[in-house]
């Protein structure tokens, strides 16, 4: 069974830092890109950052440049995303995404749960 | 940067047709993807590249992108379509980025 099950979630502070993981199971975790969406509560979703196949392409939101970093370990199926200088604003939930390329520019056909990044005083 | 525009809500009676618009300009030349989230879950996919339809995803559901509009069309609506629909595309003028529309919630009255 295709999965990806997300952690690393919890309550930090303004200016705190956060690191995400993102478990794979299930397919050729190397032959496709991912992607990190998140969701504000109540919100709509927002595209984070993607990562190809390889690990070789990034790319960043606009909102996390500079201080979100995405990473992938191929021999371990894990997907990563190091959060620093975290502000009220990055308060949602996070879900890592599969996508049907090798790079970056497709569709999410696999989703995860989703884990809760909380920014607060 | 690219903008999708969604009608924030679209309702429907249980047998018709619903429809859910994704504005964005020219958005005829890109690859729309659209997404299927309910209550507390994670978001579904449930048409990509337009027009194609996962494995799994009922007929009802199907796509299609031409000028300055993409559309979804949900037929034969059941209550069980009710949720939030987001449409997907890349957008790769300036920066290699992913842009999702607003959402729209659909209800089935």
């Amino acid at each position: 069974e295709v999965q990806l099950l997300e952690s690393g979630g919890g309550l930090v502070q303004p200016g705190g830092s956060l690191r995400l993981s993102c478990a794979a199971s299930g397919f050729t975790f190397s032959s496709y890109a991912m992607s990190w969406v998140r969701q504000a509560p109540g919100k709509g979703l927002e595209w984070v950052s993607a990562i190809s196949g390889s690990g070789g392409s990034t790319y960043y939101a606009d909102s996390v440049k500079g201080r979100f970093t995405i990473s992938r370990d191929n021999s371990k199926n894990t997907l990563y995303l190091q959060m620093n200088s975290l502000r009220a604003e990055d308060t949602a939930v996070y879900y890592c995404a599969k996508e049907v390329y090798s790079n970056p520019g497709g569709a999410f056909d696999i989703w995860g749960q989703g884990t809760m990044v909380t920014v607060s005083s | 940067s690219y903008v999708l525009t969604q009608p924030p809500s679209v309702s429907v009676a249980p047998g018709q047709t619903a429809r859910i618009t994704c504005g964005g300009n020219n958005i005829g030349s890109k690859s729309v993807h659209w997404y299927q989230q309910k209550p507390g879950q994670a978001p579904v996919l449930v048409v990509y590249d337009d027009s194609d339809r996962p494995s799994g995803i009922p007929e009802r559901f199907s796509g299609s992108n031409s000028g300055n509009t993409a559309t979804l069309t949900i037929s034969r609506v059941e209550a069980g379509d009710e949720a939030d629909y987001y449409c997907q595309v890349w957008d790769s003028s300036s920066d290699h980025q992913g842009v999702f529309g607003g959402g729209t919630k659909l209800t089935v009255l």
